[in-house]
């Protein structure tokens, strides 16, 4: 499976944006960028993914770089709900075996 | 619709008792998933089913560990015999079944063997 890089954690305050980065040089032409999110003692949920362009939903912006190999989760204002772990996915499109394989995530945490 | 509904959401039991977890997924999906999460771990894809057939199950830790699919709207993950390393908070997660879709998660059950 192809591989993601997140930082351990990263700090912001409350009502600025937040940008959240994600390596991911090994990615393939069939893997798609999903980010996922959990809250303290809930389970994960899902907050945006995307292929090749740029992506908008009403809780995030995702950016992926032209080749692919990084993107970025953004929150345009942080509150402090938004303070958990946040996941980057690669999910393979190829075959039949579609799984959702999490690594370590990077921690956010909002100042109020 | 309820979303994706575990039971028990807690469980205490004593080392070689068999524990029985068990998942309702969103009505239509045909993928489900079953997590594992710990402290030192992280969350650990243990089994991934496609339309009732388990498609990847390279993440079940052992023999002890079983999960079954008998219809599309049921789903249970087996310990059998449970020991305390089993610990942990267990997910089930179910998605239309394609790269293109979110896969939605239950709130967990945590399981406690002493």
């Amino acid at each position: 499976d192809a591989k993601t890089t997140q930082p351990n954690s990263m700090e912001s305050n409350e009502e600025e944006p937040v940008h959240l980065p994600c390596n991911h040089s090994t990615i393939s032409g069939t893997d798609y960028i999903h980010w996922y999110r959990q809250l303290p003692s809930q389970g994960p949920e899902y907050v945006i993914h995307g292929l090749t362009s740029n992506v908008n939903n009403r809780m995030a912006s995702l950016a992926i770089a032209e080749d692919r190999k990084s993107s970025t989760l953004i929150l345009h204002r942080a509150t402090l709900r938004d303070a958990a772990v946040y996941y980057c996915i690669l999910r393979d499109v190829s075959g039949a075996n579609s799984k959702l394989t999490f690594g370590k995530g990077i921690t956010l945490s909002v100042r109020p | 619709d309820a979303g994706v509904i575990q039971s028990p959401r807690h469980e205490v039991t004593e080392m070689g008792q068999e524990v029985t977890l068990r998942c309702k997924p969103i009505s239509g999906h045909n993928s489900l998933f079953w997590y594992r999460q710990t402290m030192m771990r992280g969350l650990e894809l243990l089994i991934y089913f496609n339309n009732n057939v388990p498609i990847d199950d390279s993440g079940m830790p052992e023999d002890r560990f079983s999960a079954k699919m008998p219809n599309a709207s049921f789903s249970t993950l087996k310990i059998q015999p449970s020991e305390p390393r089993d610990s942990a908070v267990y997910f089930c997660a179910s998605s239309l079944g394609t790269w293109d879709t979110e896969a939605f998660f239950g709130q967990g059950t945590r399981l406690t063997v002493v």
